[in-house]
């Protein structure tokens, strides 16, 4: 079936150091791929996302890129503030059925001043 | 205000109790989800309904009974739960099957069950 890999947290920085979350992920076809952003306390809100291979989703400083050839989605932030501590996750949504979002495990970043 | 309102944030019952979980949206979508957010492990997907339709159940306890009255309404009926169950419950809205926008979530309610 259909799954996304995360990998492990928490990703410990010190404020403006660069950022990536590595996300892989297995599908049949084309998925449309998904970074969502969880703060303390609160639900998942969608930071960015990328519906075709080569296509580069991006917001407040976030990006991250669709490659087929790797099944990746990466995440990267070039200069991270201690407001972007959070649970960050890496979600498919299926192309076939019912389309459903499928979505990985989640990293935590934890940004220190 | 992300659109989506769950109550109660928080919850704490016994075993024996029943209880429900209300979530509202009124972003006009016609698709609603409930998850379940666990520590350390995925989040899993509990319940779809389209257009008031349930079109999904993951194989969820019979403890956990959803209900659709509308679409912008969706409960999730507890009952006899067990420590287990204790989680944050999330609900999420999406326009149509495709959820093309991606899914709008609440702040979801976090259940301790005692």
């Amino acid at each position: 079936g259909n799954s996304v890999t995360q990998m492990e947290g928490p990703v410990t920085l010190s404020e403006e150091a660069f950022l990536t979350i590595n996300c892989t992920y297995t599908a049949t076809g084309y998925p449309s791929l998904f970074w969502y952003v969880q703060y303390p306390g609160e639900g998942l809100q969608l930071l960015l996302k990328a519906t075709k291979a080569d296509d580069k989703g991006s917001n407040k400083g976030f990006e991250a890129t669709y490659r087929k050839e790797t099944t990746s989605f990466h995440l990267e932030k070039g200069s991270v503030q201690v407001s972007d501590s959070a649970v960050y996750f890496c979600a498919l949504r299926e192309n076939t059925g019912f389309q459903k979002l499928v979505f990985g495990t989640g990293t935590r970043l934890l940004v220190s001043p | 205000e992300t659109g989506v309102t769950q109550t109660p944030r928080h919850l704490v019952m016994g075993m024996t109790n029943k209880k429900s979980l209300k979530c509202e949206q009124h972003l006009g979508h016609n698709a609603m989800y409930w998850y379940k957010q666990s520590a350390k492990k995925p989040l899993e997907l509990m319940f779809v309904y389209s257009l008031e339709e349930r079109v999904e159940n993951n194989s969820v306890p019979s403890r956990f009974s959803p209900e659709c009255p509308n679409s912008s309404h969706l409960f999730l009926h507890l009952h006899t739960l067990q420590p287990e169950d204790s989680a944050l419950y999330l609900c999420a809205s999406s326009q149509g099957r495709e959820g093309a926008g991606g899914y709008t979530f609440g702040s979801g309610t976090r259940l301790t069950v005692v």
